[in-house]
């Protein structure tokens, strides 16, 4: 399985734009980018998904390297509920899902 | 709907002893995981299925048993409960391909002491 790589935690200040970064230099040409979250006590949570272009959901924004080999996952305006563990991570397949350790992302007032 | 139902919440075992995890969902998926995180750590994958009566091993099957003979329901099973599958398991669900999301359950808090 590709791998992807984070740092362990960022912190943000409420309302202000947080980029969470991911490298996933071995990312092969069918692999989707797919982001989950964790907000604390809970399951994940589905996030947003990308495979070249650009993309925009209600939650947040992911912008995909020309080369693929990295993005960024963008929260417009960080809310105290945003803080959660973030997991960056290669679908190959249709099969599974397999997280890495993710970024904690602390959200101050 | 529900979505994806864990039951219990909570768990405490003695080592050895056996029990059952269940897992439903009621969004008709094909594609159901059983995961597990320990404390501070990414999830790990025990055994996912594709559909009812196929199932397969993920990356931390061993001490782990599942059975998956209906659409909704995945249970997981241990056998002889060990003090290293503390841990808090998921379930998870999700419709065929590489696009579809994954949805969980609230999780199990699973204790051998």
């Amino acid at each position: 399985d590709a791998k992807t790589t984070q740092p362990n935690s960022m912190e943000s200040n409420e309302e202000e734009p947080v980029h969470l970064p991911c490298n996933h230099s071995t990312i092969s040409g069918t692999d989707y980018i797919h982001w989950y979250r964790q907000l604390p006590s809970q399951g994940p949570e589905y996030v947003i998904h990308g495979l070249t272009s650009n993309v925009n959901n209600r939650m947040a924004s992911l912008a995909i390297a020309e080369d693929r080999k990295s993005s960024t996952l963008i929260l417009h305006r960080a809310t105290l509920r945003d803080a959660a563990v973030y997991y960056c991570i290669l679908r190959e397949g249709t099969d599974k899902l397999i997280f890495g350790t993710g970024t904690r992302l602390q959200v101050f007032p | 709907n529900a979505g994806v139902t864990q039951t219990p919440k909570f768990r405490i075992l003695k080592i050895g002893q056996s029990m059952t995890l269940q897992c439903t969902q009621d969004m008709n998926h094909n594609y159901m995981y059983w995961y597990r995180q320990d404390p501070g750590m990414g999830l790990k994958l025990i055994y996912y299925s594709v559909g009812a009566g196929i199932t397969d091993k993920g990356e931390v099957p061993n001490g782990y048993n599942v059975s998956r003979s209906t659409t909704e329901d995945f249970p997981l099973r241990l056998e002889l409960a060990a003090p290293s599958q503390t841990s808090v398991y998921f379930c998870a669900s999700s419709y065929p391909g590489q696009l579809s999301p994954l949805h969980f359950g609230n999780g199990t808090r699973l204790t051998v002491t």
